[in-house]
């Protein structure tokens, strides 16, 4: 299956502060990339569709100016969580879509846990 | 929308019985139907997919059953082993749109 990194893996930061996440297709371009949180013990909660060369679309209820997708190359797309307060501590996942002939199918990052202190 | 239910949420079994996962989706739009498993702190990954052209489809010891009538699919597992256990998400998404809507998920517990 394709390979998609993510970086960091985990990172613990102070309250006020922003923080990084990058998502990258490792053997493949993605024209698409999807932003996921999940919280303990439960399921994915997609957050954005990363569309490359363009604006995000943001789910319901999620605050684009305080998630900040950019999706500059077809191999990169990058989530900034500005101002990070405790709240958004959480298990933010990404995942690329690859064409896989039959259709379109979806593969993870490993995931970054983001402790917000 | 998409709205995609899983039961149970937790499944416990003996080694080497079979286990049984259910999915149940509102949209009859949606046509792509994966199954990922989860281990602790790692990726969601892919381990079968159907799509509604079939009714279903299996991969050595995995398989999954589709009634597009009845807006339901079920994962399989035989012969469970202990690395099978993790948590399993369904998903619903319509083929060549962006959107997965997942399950909330089966934490199975293959028992030695």
């Amino acid at each position: 299956g394709a390979v998609v990194s993510q970086h960091p893996s985990w990172v613990i930061c102070k309250s006020g502060t922003s923080v990084k996440i990058e998502c990258r297709s490792l053997d493949f371009q993605a024209t698409t990339m999807f932003w996921y949180r999940q919280f303990p013990k439960q399921s994915l909660m997609l957050m954005a569709t990363s569309n490359e060369g363009s604006k995000a679309t943001y789910e319901q209820g999620v605050e684009k100016d305080k998630f900040l997708i950019n999706h500059a190359s077809l191999t990169l797309s990058t989530l900034t969580v500005t101002s990070a307060h405790p709240e958004d501590s959480s298990f933010y996942i990404c995942s690329a879509r690859v064409f896989s002939g039959s259709g379109y199918e979806q593969y993870f990052g490993p995931g970054t846990r983001l402790t917000v202190t | 929308g998409e709205n995609v239910e899983q039961h149970p949420s937790t499944l416990s079994v003996q080694e080497g019985d079979s286990a049984v996962i259910k999915c149940t989706y509102s949209d009859s739009a949606s046509n792509y139907f994966p199954w990922y498993k989860q281990e602790l702190g790692k990726r969601p990954q892919l381990i079968i997919d159907i799509r509604s052209n079939v009714g279903e489809k299996k991969d050595q010891r995995i398989a999954v059953t589709l009634n597009k009538t009845a807006k339901h699919f079920s994962l399989h597992i035989t012969e469970t082993q202990p690395e099978d256990s993790a948590v399993y998400f369904c998903a619903a998404g319509q083929t060549g749109a962006n959107n997965l809507f997942f399950g909330t998920g089966t934490r199975l517990t293959v028992i030695p």
